[in-house]
């Protein structure tokens, strides 16, 4: 069965430090893997998707990896503010071509920066 | 920009009602989805479709149906509402199998 494991669970940090959210997952055949933001009492955001071939991308203080061998992903954050307080979904899609378009969600990590 | 609205914020509704959750997109999406979202269980696929008409059952399907008689718009229903229903109910759209868009969420209070 596919599983997406995302830790910690709850973070909490100084404003204007940074922070690494990890994201560990078993599913397969891999297709690509996607992070969302998602603010309290909102719907999540994409903030990024990696593929097979990518290792890192970058979305301003927002940089996330992946190592396709370990099936493991990290979500960096540089300099947190206060607005990046919010929970963080790792959602992995698999090339089965079954319905519900194929994702695995973590539980994801809620992340509060203080001031 | 993609836009898929929700009918409610906020729902308060009593054990037993009928409530219906509505969901609009405007980016002509092929598939939408239902999901409810609950504290350390992350997001749990209750319904999907794929097409005018069609729907599958995802992982939690009891207790819910769903309607889709406009490629625009995914109702959810719960037939009779029980207190363990009370959650977050997120809907979703995407274009053949890419990045999915979420609405802002409806919270559900069923008392």
């Amino acid at each position: 069965k596919n599983q997406v494991e995302q830790s910690p669970q709850s973070l909490i940090i100084l404003e204007g430090k940074n922070c690494t959210l990890q994201c560990n997952y078993t599913v397969s055949p891999f297709s690509n893997l996607r992070w969302y933001k998602q603010d309290t009492g909102r719907g999540p955001v994409s903030l990024t998707i990696m593929t097979f071939s990518e290792n890192t991308k970058s979305n301003g203080r927002y940089t996330a990896t992946l190592d396709a061998d370990t099936k493991q992903s990290s979500l960096h954050i540089t300099a947190s503010q206060l607005s990046d307080s919010a929970s963080y979904i790792c959602v992995v899609r698999d090339y089965s071509g079954g319905g519900a378009d194929g994702l695995t969600f973590g539980k994801g990590t809620h992340l509060i920066i203080q001031p | 920009d993609v836009k898929v609205t929700q009918s409610s914020r906020y729902l308060v509704k009593r054990t037993g009602e009928k409530v219906f959750l509505e969901c609009v997109q405007d980016m002509d999406h092929e598939n939408m989805f239902w999901y409810r979202q609950d504290p350390g269980l992350g997001l749990r696929l209750i319904y999907f479709s794929y097409d005018v008409k069609m729907k599958e059952k995802g992982d939690i399907p009891e207790g819910y149906s769903v309607s889709r008689e406009k490629k625009e718009r995914f109702s959810l229903i719960l037939e009779s509402a029980s207190t363990n229903q009370t959650s977050m109910y997120l809907c979703a759209s995407s274009l053949l199998g890419n990045e999915q868009f979420f609405g802002p969420g409806t919270r559900l209070t069923v008392l």
